[in-house]
């Protein structure tokens, strides 16, 4: 079945440096892949996603980019903010259904 | 707002008890998921429904069963809850894909306790 690995586990950056954080799956078939951000206490949200179609997509500071040959895909933020503190997952469709596997989930921490 | 709600918020119950988290949606969404969240370890799927009559197993559905009693309603029980399913638990809807995949949608979450 389909493994979704995420490096790293936690980051630590200064407030306006940029963040990446990385996910890796098994499943060739898996072709849709959203990022979520939860905030402490509270649900996880969508904040980006990307379909296998495209291989980056941007939505203000924050982009995702995909390698399908490779089985990986990434967040990054860019002039990151102390609200942008939080803890992200990334997810992958399994096959073409509508499941997902999420991956860990990576706590970033923004110092101002 | 359409919004996807849980109850209770928190639960603090003992071993052996029958517990019941409860999950209704404004969305208007077909599909219904149920989660289970542990520290280091993501988002793990429980039990999935795609309409009022399609129930399926996730990853993780021994120990838990699962209702779905009208479209906007989905729950989820621990018929003899054990200290290991102590946990923070999140319900999901989503459109049907009609082919295209589709984000899910939380709810705020049940945390339980099992002592």
């Amino acid at each position: 079945g389909e493994n979704v690995e995420q490096h790293p586990s936690t980051l630590s950056v200064q407030e306006g440096d940029s963040a990446v954080i990385k996910c890796t799956y098994s499943d060739s078939a898996s072709n849709y892949f959203p990022w979520y951000k939860q905030e402490l206490g509270k649900r996880p949200q969508l904040i980006i996603d990307i379909r296998s179609n495209v291989g980056e997509k941007k939505d203000q500071r924050i982009a995702v980019t995909l390698n399908k040959t490779a089985k990986h895909f990434s967040l990054h933020i860019t002039e990151t903010q102390p609200e942008d503190s939080a803890v992200y997952f990334c997810a992958a469709s399994i096959g073409y259904g509508q499941n997902f596997v999420f991956g860990p989930g990576t706590r970033l921490s923004v110092l101002p | 707002d359409a919004d996807v709600t849980q109850t209770p918020r928190n639960r603090i119950t003992k071993t052996g008890k029958r517990i019941m988290l409860e999950c209704s949606q404004t969305k208007g969404h077909d599909r219904m998921y149920w989660y289970r969240q542990d520290p280091g370890l993501g988002l793990r799927l429980i039990y999935y429904s795609f309409d009022v009559k399609d129930i399926n197993k996730g990853e993780i559905s021994d120990g838990y069963s699962v209702s779905r009693q009208a479209q906007a309603k989905f729950s989820l029980s621990l018929e003899s809850a054990i200290p290991n399913q102590t946990a923070l638990y999140f319900c999901a809807t989503s459109e049907t894909g009609r082919g295209v995949n589709q984000p899910q949608h939380f709810g705020d979450g049940t945390r339980l306790s099992i002592l």
